[in-house]
C-alpha cells in the first residue's frame, strides 16, 4: 500500500512565523501536491513537484513556496504566516502513468 | 476552464436505502474522473476512477459510479446506504494531457440508522 505521512497531525503558529510542512512518500512517485482545503471551496493545488527539484505554481500559490530536494520528500513553506492561512494541509502522491493521487492524513495549521 | 460541481452540501439518507452523491464537470480533454471520500480528521481515500471503457465504474466499499458524457456527469451511488459511509465526498476531474486535479466543493453524506 502507498504510505504518503505528514509530519504534523495539529500546528499552531503565529502571524510572521516562518512555518513548514513536510510530507513523506515511501512509493517512490514521481509527483507530489500540496491542497489547502477550505468549507465550501473543496481542495486548490497550491503547489505540485513532477520531480526532484522541480515544482510547478498551483491555482493559489500566494504566500507559499516548496521544496523537493529528494525524490520521497515535499515540503511546503510558509514564509511569513498570516491568519488567512488557517487551513487544512494536505499532500498527495501520484506515479506516473497512474490516475489516482494518494493523500497524506493532513495537517490542520492554525495561525493566531 | 476546468470545473466541478457539486451542487448539493449535504445528502440525507436512512440506512438500507439508495444514495446518490451528484458530480457534474466541465474539461477541455477526455476527462478523467475521480470520487474520494474524507473521514473526520483524516485525509482522502480513493474511492473509484472512470478513465475509459465501461460506463459503469465500481469502487471500493461497494459504491458505483456512472460516467454520462452527454449529460457531462458522474453521480455516485451505492445500492444500500450503511451508517459507516457517513462522510465527506468529493467529485474530482482533470483531463489527459495535465496531472493537476480539479476538484469539488464536497458533499456531506448522512446516513441515519
Amino acid at each position: 500500500d502507498v504510505k504518503v505521512t505528514q509530519s504534523s497531525r495539529y500546528l499552531v503558529k503565529r502571524t510572521g512565523e516562518k512555518v513548514f510542512l513536510e510530507c513523506v512518500q515511501d512509493m517512490d512517485h514521481e509527483n507530489m501536491f500540496w491542497y489547502r482545503q477550505d468549507p465550501g471551496l473543496g481542495l486548490r493545488l497550491i503547489y505540485f513537484s513532477y520531480d526532484v527539484k522541480m515544482k510547478e505554481k498551483g491555482d493559489i500559490p500566494e504566500g507559499y513556496s516548496v521544496s523537493r530536494e529528494k525524490k520521497e520528500r515535499f515540503s511546503l513553506i510558509l514564509e511569513s504566516a498570516s491568519t488567512n492561512q488557517t487551513s487544512m494541509y494536505l499532500c498527495a502522491s501520484l506515479r506516473r502513468g497512474v490516475a489516482e493521487q494518494y493523500f497524506g492524513p493532513g495537517t490542520r495549521l492554525t495561525v493566531t | 476552464a476546468q470545473s466541478v460541481a457539486q451542487p448539493e452540501d449535504q445528502v440525507n439518507v436512512a440506512e438500507g436505502n439508495p444514495l446518490t452523491v451528484k458530480c457534474t464537470y466541465s474539461v477541455s480533454g477526455n476527462p478523467y474522473l475521480f470520487w474520494y471520500v474524507q473521514y473526520p480528521n483524516r485525509g482522502l481515500q480513493f474511492l473509484l476512477k472512470y478513465i475509459t471503457g465501461d460506463n459503469l465504474v465500481k469502487g471500493s466499499y461497494g459504491f458505483e459510479a456512472e460516467f454520462n458524457k452527454s449529460q457531462t456527469s458522474f453521480h455516485l451511488k451505492k445500492p444500500s446506504a450503511l451508517v459507516s459511509d457517513s462522510a465527506l465526498y468529493f467529485c474530482a476531474v482533470r483531463d489527459d494531457s495535465s496531472y493537476k486535479l480539479i476538484f469539488g466543493s464536497g458533499t456531506r453524506l448522512l446516513v441515519r440508522p
